[in-house]
């Protein structure tokens, strides 16, 4: 079964903190992607990853910045927080490569709050 | 692109009876759509799927069909239970990347 770990469940950062969110997958997939979900908006893509050292825009990258340094790693960097980034963060992966639209497996997330 | 939209935002059923979740999607090349639950506290986690060749599939008490001229594809859940209490997010995809779009969510509450 795959497993996508998320380092923390819950952060309190103050405003202006630089903000490192990890996320880990076990499964040698090669697509990661982080996800913010708020209510009543559902999940929107911040950021995606295909390949090591690749990375790609979603529907909200404004105010972040990705790393994947390695294939099993895909960090959220928040350079300089603020209020309305305070949210539920989810990572994923997918098997991706010759896997046409495989699913996305989750991390349990990282509750964010921004004082 | 994209654009996925969910109806209802909140479903209500008795135990026992259906529960239907319609998404409408805006791009005619999606040719993936998955569902996913989350049940509180959880991570949403994959429950069914369909690929655009496919009209209608059927895990057990979930079904989901598919409808290509219209865009639109639903998940029907039969003779629900309260652990079917949760939110269901529907999904589509285009693209070999697997970046999805997704519809809003619909919270789901089965009383006994």
């Amino acid at each position: 079964d795959v497993k996508v770990t998320q380092s923390s469940r819950y952060l309190v950062k103050r405003t202006g903190e630089k903000v490192f969110l990890e996320c880990v997958q076990d499964m040698d997939h090669e697509n990661m992607f982080w996800y913010r979900q708020d209510p009543g908006l559902g999940l929107r893509l911040i950021y995606f990853s295909y390949d090591v050292k690749m990375k790609e825009k979603g529907d909200i990258p404004e105010g972040y910045s990705v790393s994947r340094e390695k294939k099993e790693r895909f960090s959220l960097i928040l350079e300089s927080a603020s209020t309305n980034q305070t949210s539920m963060y989810l990572c994923a992966s997918s098997l991706g490569g010759e896997s046409y639209n495989s699913p996305l497996h989750f991390g349990n997330g990282t509750r964010l709050t921004v004082t | 692109g994209e654009n996925v939209e969910q109806h209802p935002s909140t479903l209500s059923v008795q135990e026992g009876d259906s529960a239907v979740i319609k998404c409408t999607y805006s791009d005619s090349a999606s040719n993936y759509f998955p569902w996913y639950k989350q049940e509180l506290g959880k991570r949403p986690q994959l429950i069914i799927d369909i690929r655009s060749n496919v009209g209608e599939k059927k895990d057990q008490r979930i079904a989901v069909t598919l409808n290509k001229t219209a865009k639109h594809f639903s998940l029907h859940i039969t003779e629900t239970q309260p652990e079917d209490s949760a939110v269901y997010f529907c999904a589509s995809t285009t693209d070999s990347w697997g970046k999805f779009q997704f519809g809003a969510g619909t919270q789901v509450v089965v009383t006994p």
